[in-house]
């Protein structure tokens, strides 16, 4: 399966910054997806990132507070952008793994102060 | 409205018994369910799937079963050992889109 590098592992950041979160895979994909895993929630997925084209974004989430850009099959970024501490979360990559499953980054922890 | 419930945020177990892990969903779309396990500064790990045309599926110590009329799928890990310590995610896909839909974890605590 897939082997994920996703940085950084994590970041403390002054609200109204922005964060760029990068993940690159070892073999070409054609779909990346991003998630958020807010504290004491469950995984959610923020949007899908075909190489080419835009991203499609999941319902709560705008292209403008979270932009994407897939340059290639192999990488991947999301930006946090204007951050609040509502933003303070684990944001992670995944890719279809195969056997049906997804492979997942080891994630970034994002703490908004 | 969560479609992915897991109404155990936690379960402790000896090594050597079984642990089991329950998940209910709502949307009778779903048609596809996982089960993930996440270490602490880890992302999630793929553990076993299942499909909706079966209701049982083993790989090694771990066992998924699927019961669709009660919307109800469950993981078993037999026999549970120390190394199993993680939270543990359901997920459910369905209809015509690659979607995951997670639960909100259930952290296993095995102890010796």
């Amino acid at each position: 399966s897939a082997v994920i590098s996703q940085k950084p592992s994590r970041d403390i950041c002054q609200r109204g910054t922005s964060l760029t979160i990068q993940c690159q895979v070892d073999s070409q994909v054609t779909m990346m997806f991003w998630y958020r895993q807010q504290p004491g929630q469950s995984l959610t997925l923020i949007a899908t990132a075909n190489q080419g084209s835009e991203a499609t974004y999941e319902s709560g989430f705008v292209i403008d507070k979270f932009p994407i850009s897939r340059p290639n099959l192999t990488f991947s970024t999301l930006t946090v952008s204007n951050m609040s501490p509502e933003d303070s979360s684990i944001y992670l990559c995944s890719v279809d793994g195969g056997r049906g499953g997804y492979t997942f980054g080891s994630g970034t922890r994002l703490t908004v102060v | 409205d969560q479609q992915v419930k897991q109404n155990s945020p936690s379960l402790s177990v000896q090594e050597g018994r079984i642990s089991i892990l329950n998940c209910d969903y709502t949307n009778s779309m779903f048609d596809y369910f996982l089960w993930y396990k996440k270490y602490p500064a880890e992302g999630p790990t793929f553990l076993i799937s299942i499909s909706s045309i079966k209701d049982k599926n083993e790989d090694g110590r771990f066992t998924v079963f699927l019961n669709k009329s009660a919307k109800h799928l469950s993981l078993h890990i037999v026999p549970s050992q120390p190394g199993d310590s993680a939270v543990y995610f359901c997920a459910a896909s369905g209809g015509n889109t690659d979607k995951l839909i997670f639960g909100t974890g259930t952290r296993l605590q095995v102890f010796p």
